[in-house]
Protein backbone atom coordinates (compact mmCIF):
# COMPACT_ATOMS: atom_id res chain seq x y z
CA UNK A 1 0.00 0.00 0.00
CA UNK A 2 0.87 3.50 0.30
CA UNK A 3 2.11 3.75 -3.54
CA UNK A 4 2.53 7.26 -5.18
CA UNK A 5 2.82 7.50 -8.87
CA UNK A 6 4.30 10.46 -11.49
CA UNK A 7 4.00 10.93 -15.09
CA UNK A 8 5.73 11.22 -17.01
CA UNK A 9 9.17 10.25 -15.47
CA UNK A 10 10.80 12.13 -18.18
CA UNK A 11 9.82 14.55 -20.15
CA UNK A 12 11.99 16.87 -22.71
CA UNK A 13 10.06 20.25 -23.74
CA UNK A 14 11.34 23.56 -25.98
CA UNK A 15 12.20 26.32 -23.89
CA UNK A 16 8.95 28.83 -24.06
CA UNK A 17 6.73 25.89 -23.66
CA UNK A 18 4.53 24.42 -20.40
CA UNK A 19 4.70 21.16 -18.88
CA UNK A 20 2.22 19.31 -16.61
CA UNK A 21 3.44 16.42 -14.21
CA UNK A 22 1.00 14.71 -12.60
CA UNK A 23 1.18 13.31 -9.03
CA UNK A 24 -1.21 10.57 -7.93
CA UNK A 25 -1.81 8.50 -4.66
CA UNK A 26 -2.98 5.67 -6.19
CA UNK A 27 -4.53 3.30 -3.22
CA UNK A 28 -4.59 6.11 -0.58
CA UNK A 29 -6.48 9.27 0.13
CA UNK A 30 -3.54 12.21 0.37
CA UNK A 31 -4.86 15.44 2.47
CA UNK A 32 -1.41 16.79 1.74
CA UNK A 33 1.24 16.17 -1.37
CA UNK A 34 4.43 18.06 -1.28
CA UNK A 35 6.39 19.40 -4.32
CA UNK A 36 10.33 19.26 -3.84
CA UNK A 37 12.82 19.97 -6.57
CA UNK A 38 16.28 18.31 -7.25
CA UNK A 39 19.50 18.89 -8.79
CA UNK A 40 22.76 16.39 -9.29
CA UNK A 41 23.76 15.01 -6.35
CA UNK A 42 22.14 17.35 -3.96
CA UNK A 43 19.31 17.44 -1.66
CA UNK A 44 16.03 18.20 -2.10
CA UNK A 45 14.79 21.39 -2.01
CA UNK A 46 10.76 21.60 -1.09
CA UNK A 47 9.42 23.80 -3.08
CA UNK A 48 5.14 24.05 -2.35
CA UNK A 49 2.82 22.37 0.08
CA UNK A 50 -0.34 21.42 -1.86
CA UNK A 51 -3.29 21.47 0.80
CA UNK A 52 -6.18 19.61 -0.91
CA UNK A 53 -9.02 22.08 -2.12
CA UNK A 54 -6.84 25.11 -1.34
CA UNK A 55 -4.34 27.35 -2.54
CA UNK A 56 -0.93 25.63 -2.39
CA UNK A 57 1.80 27.29 -0.14
CA UNK A 58 4.74 28.19 -1.51
CA UNK A 59 8.48 28.37 -0.12
CA UNK A 60 10.55 31.60 -0.44
CA UNK A 61 12.04 32.07 -3.59
CA UNK A 62 9.52 29.80 -5.80
CA UNK A 63 7.35 31.65 -8.34
CA UNK A 64 4.00 30.58 -7.86
CA UNK A 65 3.20 31.87 -11.46
CA UNK A 66 5.78 30.30 -12.99
CA UNK A 67 4.97 26.80 -11.04
CA UNK A 68 1.33 26.19 -11.06
CA UNK A 69 0.33 23.26 -8.51
CA UNK A 70 -3.38 22.18 -8.32
CA UNK A 71 -4.49 19.91 -5.84
CA UNK A 72 -8.50 19.22 -6.95
CA UNK A 73 -9.31 15.49 -5.44
CA UNK A 74 -7.78 13.78 -2.59
CA UNK A 75 -5.57 11.49 -5.00
CA UNK A 76 -4.24 14.08 -7.85
CA UNK A 77 -2.17 17.06 -7.75
CA UNK A 78 -0.21 18.89 -10.90
CA UNK A 79 2.55 20.60 -10.83
CA UNK A 80 2.72 22.94 -14.53
CA UNK A 81 6.16 24.80 -15.52
CA UNK A 82 4.72 27.38 -17.17
CA UNK A 83 7.51 28.97 -20.07
CA UNK A 84 10.04 26.38 -19.12
CA UNK A 85 13.36 27.51 -19.83
CA UNK A 86 16.66 25.13 -19.32
CA UNK A 87 17.50 26.14 -15.88
CA UNK A 88 14.25 25.28 -15.23
CA UNK A 89 15.68 21.63 -16.07
CA UNK A 90 15.81 19.42 -12.85
CA UNK A 91 14.20 16.34 -11.72
CA UNK A 92 11.03 16.93 -9.36
CA UNK A 93 9.55 14.54 -6.90
CA UNK A 94 6.13 14.52 -5.26
CA UNK A 95 5.26 12.92 -2.09
CA UNK A 96 1.87 12.64 -0.36
CA UNK A 97 0.52 12.23 3.54
CA UNK A 98 -2.17 10.27 4.04
CA UNK A 99 -5.56 11.62 5.29
CA UNK A 100 -6.23 11.56 8.71
CA UNK A 101 -3.65 11.87 11.98
CA UNK A 102 -1.45 13.60 12.76
CA UNK A 103 1.94 11.51 12.35
CA UNK A 104 0.96 11.28 9.04
CA UNK A 105 4.45 9.96 6.81
CA UNK A 106 4.90 11.13 3.50
CA UNK A 107 5.16 8.60 0.58
CA UNK A 108 7.61 9.39 -2.46
CA UNK A 109 6.69 9.32 -6.18
CA UNK A 110 9.68 8.01 -8.22
CA UNK A 111 10.19 11.47 -10.11
CA UNK A 112 10.34 13.17 -13.51
CA UNK A 113 13.05 14.34 -15.11
CA UNK A 114 12.51 17.79 -17.26
CA UNK A 115 14.62 18.45 -19.74
CA UNK A 116 14.61 22.35 -21.20
CA UNK A 117 16.20 22.74 -24.43
CA UNK B 1 14.92 27.07 13.19
CA UNK B 2 14.57 23.27 11.52
CA UNK B 3 17.35 21.60 9.87
CA UNK B 4 19.52 18.62 9.27
CA UNK B 5 23.06 18.15 9.07
CA UNK B 6 24.69 15.34 7.06
CA UNK B 7 28.60 16.05 8.16
CA UNK B 8 29.83 13.50 5.43
CA UNK B 9 29.08 13.74 1.45
CA UNK B 10 30.34 10.18 0.72
CA UNK B 11 31.04 7.22 2.72
CA UNK B 12 32.99 4.01 1.58
CA UNK B 13 32.92 0.91 3.31
CA UNK B 14 34.08 -2.65 2.52
CA UNK B 15 31.49 -5.72 1.86
CA UNK B 16 30.78 -7.43 5.32
CA UNK B 17 32.21 -4.13 6.80
CA UNK B 18 29.60 -2.32 9.72
CA UNK B 19 28.77 1.29 8.31
CA UNK B 20 27.43 4.12 9.86
CA UNK B 21 25.86 7.68 7.98
CA UNK B 22 25.83 9.90 10.19
CA UNK B 23 22.94 12.47 10.98
CA UNK B 24 22.40 15.64 13.66
CA UNK B 25 19.45 17.85 13.80
CA UNK B 26 17.77 21.00 15.22
CA UNK B 27 14.23 21.33 15.81
CA UNK B 28 11.94 23.98 17.79
CA UNK B 29 10.30 20.60 19.32
CA UNK B 30 10.19 17.42 19.66
CA UNK B 31 11.11 15.65 16.65
CA UNK B 32 10.32 12.96 14.17
CA UNK B 33 13.20 11.90 11.94
CA UNK B 34 13.26 9.63 9.19
CA UNK B 35 16.08 8.20 7.05
CA UNK B 36 15.46 7.34 3.35
CA UNK B 37 17.07 5.77 0.36
CA UNK B 38 17.44 6.75 -2.89
CA UNK B 39 18.99 4.93 -6.00
CA UNK B 40 19.73 6.86 -9.56
CA UNK B 41 17.11 9.01 -11.41
CA UNK B 42 14.24 7.71 -8.82
CA UNK B 43 12.73 8.79 -6.11
CA UNK B 44 12.61 8.42 -2.06
CA UNK B 45 12.23 5.11 -0.37
CA UNK B 46 11.54 5.01 2.96
CA UNK B 47 13.94 3.19 5.38
CA UNK B 48 12.82 3.83 9.07
CA UNK B 49 11.54 6.41 11.20
CA UNK B 50 11.71 7.18 14.71
CA UNK B 51 8.68 9.31 16.83
CA UNK B 52 9.06 7.81 20.37
CA UNK B 53 9.79 4.55 22.17
CA UNK B 54 13.06 2.84 21.84
CA UNK B 55 16.04 4.86 20.69
CA UNK B 56 17.46 1.85 18.20
CA UNK B 57 14.79 1.70 15.79
CA UNK B 58 14.71 -1.28 13.29
CA UNK B 59 13.87 -0.40 9.03
CA UNK B 60 14.20 -2.29 6.37
CA UNK B 61 16.81 -4.08 4.50
CA UNK B 62 19.09 -4.40 7.80
CA UNK B 63 19.16 -0.98 8.79
CA UNK B 64 18.51 0.63 12.12
CA UNK B 65 19.32 4.15 13.51
CA UNK B 66 20.05 5.29 16.81
CA UNK B 67 18.32 8.26 18.33
CA UNK B 68 20.28 10.23 20.85
CA UNK B 69 18.20 13.25 22.34
CA UNK B 70 21.59 14.64 24.37
CA UNK B 71 23.87 15.06 21.10
CA UNK B 72 20.69 15.33 19.03
CA UNK B 73 21.83 12.33 16.41
CA UNK B 74 20.25 9.76 14.43
CA UNK B 75 23.05 7.92 13.11
CA UNK B 76 22.25 5.46 10.23
CA UNK B 77 23.48 2.12 10.79
CA UNK B 78 24.12 -1.85 9.65
CA UNK B 79 26.32 -4.20 10.87
CA UNK B 80 27.27 -5.72 7.45
CA UNK B 81 27.37 -3.83 4.25
CA UNK B 82 26.07 -4.93 1.20
CA UNK B 83 27.75 -3.90 -2.22
CA UNK B 84 23.53 -3.17 -3.20
CA UNK B 85 23.25 -1.09 -0.13
CA UNK B 86 25.51 1.76 -2.21
CA UNK B 87 23.12 4.95 -2.71
CA UNK B 88 21.99 8.02 -1.72
CA UNK B 89 20.59 8.33 2.03
CA UNK B 90 18.94 11.21 3.18
CA UNK B 91 18.46 11.75 6.60
CA UNK B 92 15.16 13.91 7.27
CA UNK B 93 13.17 15.78 10.37
CA UNK B 94 9.80 17.23 10.48
CA UNK B 95 8.99 19.17 13.62
CA UNK B 96 6.21 18.30 15.56
CA UNK B 97 5.05 21.60 17.00
CA UNK B 98 5.00 23.02 13.16
CA UNK B 99 1.34 23.92 12.44
CA UNK B 100 -0.46 25.22 9.27
CA UNK B 101 -0.75 25.13 5.72
CA UNK B 102 3.09 23.32 5.68
CA UNK B 103 1.88 21.05 8.08
CA UNK B 104 3.87 17.47 8.17
CA UNK B 105 6.67 19.20 5.97
CA UNK B 106 10.03 17.28 6.35
CA UNK B 107 13.52 18.75 6.05
CA UNK B 108 16.13 17.43 4.34
CA UNK B 109 20.09 16.81 4.80
CA UNK B 110 21.98 17.26 1.80
CA UNK B 111 22.50 13.20 1.46
CA UNK B 112 25.21 10.88 1.72
CA UNK B 113 26.33 8.95 -1.10
CA UNK B 114 27.32 5.54 0.52
CA UNK B 115 29.73 3.59 -1.73
CA UNK B 116 30.11 -0.20 -0.60
CA UNK B 117 33.66 -1.91 -2.27
CA UNK B 118 32.95 -5.82 -2.95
Amino acid sequence: GAVVSQHPSRVICKSGTSVKIECRSLDFQATTMFWYRQFPKQSLMLMATSNEGSKATYEQGVEKDKFLINHASLTLSTLTVTSAHPEDSSFYICSASLRGGFYNEQFFGPGTRLTVL
Amino acid sequence: AQSVAQPEDQVNVAEGNPLTVKCTYSVSGNPYLFWYVQYPNRGLQFLLKYITGDNLVKGSYGFEAEFNKSQTSFHLKKPSALVSDSALYFCAVRDLLERGSTLGRLYFGRGTQLTVWP
